[in-house]
């Protein structure tokens, strides 16, 4: 089956744009992660939802980021206002249930010039 | 101190060769463990869980010591696809909660 699909694979911004990440988890799958990786780096959690309660966002790294699962199933992760810091890998990842193991998508690349 | 603790490497080994990585976590109410693995510029995935009282999946074994705060990942008779960078993640439960750590990874290049 269809596994975790981000879109778009690669995003190039200018500073100052806001930028929405988008996630499709595999279909069913109750939990849904946001983590941001670092080259050499392993996966920074961001944010996680539960259906499309979001149960923790302690690893969103200011308030010019945010997230939504409105429908329990496909998420958003917006950037307002980007900062050449925000440059980095987004991945996302989906789990059947909560404590399961995770399924990560391809990630997305973003680049802020 | 940081939640989760890996020697980031690199392991270069020979073929064949027998090769463990520690991962050591400080946060002692940590209920489960996984170790991940993550090829270069690709998605993380699941290598396998780690439970309590060891387990062995082909040549790979992992083991936790509770007492210690560390589980561990051998892996015997290298091949070199097992070339990758190895990740381990602690999750701790609290109230219908779970906090998700990883850490950093460890380099594994088996060398022919």
């Amino acid at each position: 089956g269809a596994g975790v699909s981000q879109s778009p694979r690669y995003k190039v911004t200018k500073r100052g744009q806001d930028v929405a990440l988008r996630c499709d988890p595999i279909s069913g799958h109750v939990s849904l992660y946001w983590y941001r990786q670092a080259l050499g780096q392993g996966p920074e959690f961001l944010t996680y939802f539960n259906y499309e309660a979001q149960q923790d966002k302690s690893g969103l790294p200011n308030d010019r980021f945010s997230a939504e699962r409105p429908e329990g199933s496909i998420s958003t992760l917006t950037i307002q206002r980007t900062e050449q810091r925000d440059s980095a890998m987004y991945r996302c990842a989906s789990s059947p249930t909560l404590y399961n193991e995770q399924f990560f998508g391809p990630g997305t690349r973003l680049t802020v010039l | 101190r940081k939640e989760v603790e890996q020697d980031p490497g690199p392991f270069n080994v020979p073929e064949g060769a027998t090769v463990a990585f520690n991962c050591t976590y400080s946060n002692s109410a940590s209920q489960s463990f996984f170790w991940y693995r993550q090829d270069c510029r690709k998605e993380p995935k699941l290598l396998m869980s780690v439970y309590s009282s060891g387990n062995e999946d082909g040549r790979f074994t992992a083991q936790l010591n509770r007492a210690s705060q560390y589980i561990s990942l051998l892996i015997r008779d290298s091949k070199l696809s097992d070339s990758a960078t190895y990740l381990c993640v602690v999750n701790k439960r609290s109230g219908g909660y779970q906090k998700v750590t990883f850490g950093t990874g460890t380099k594994l290049q088996v060398i022919p």
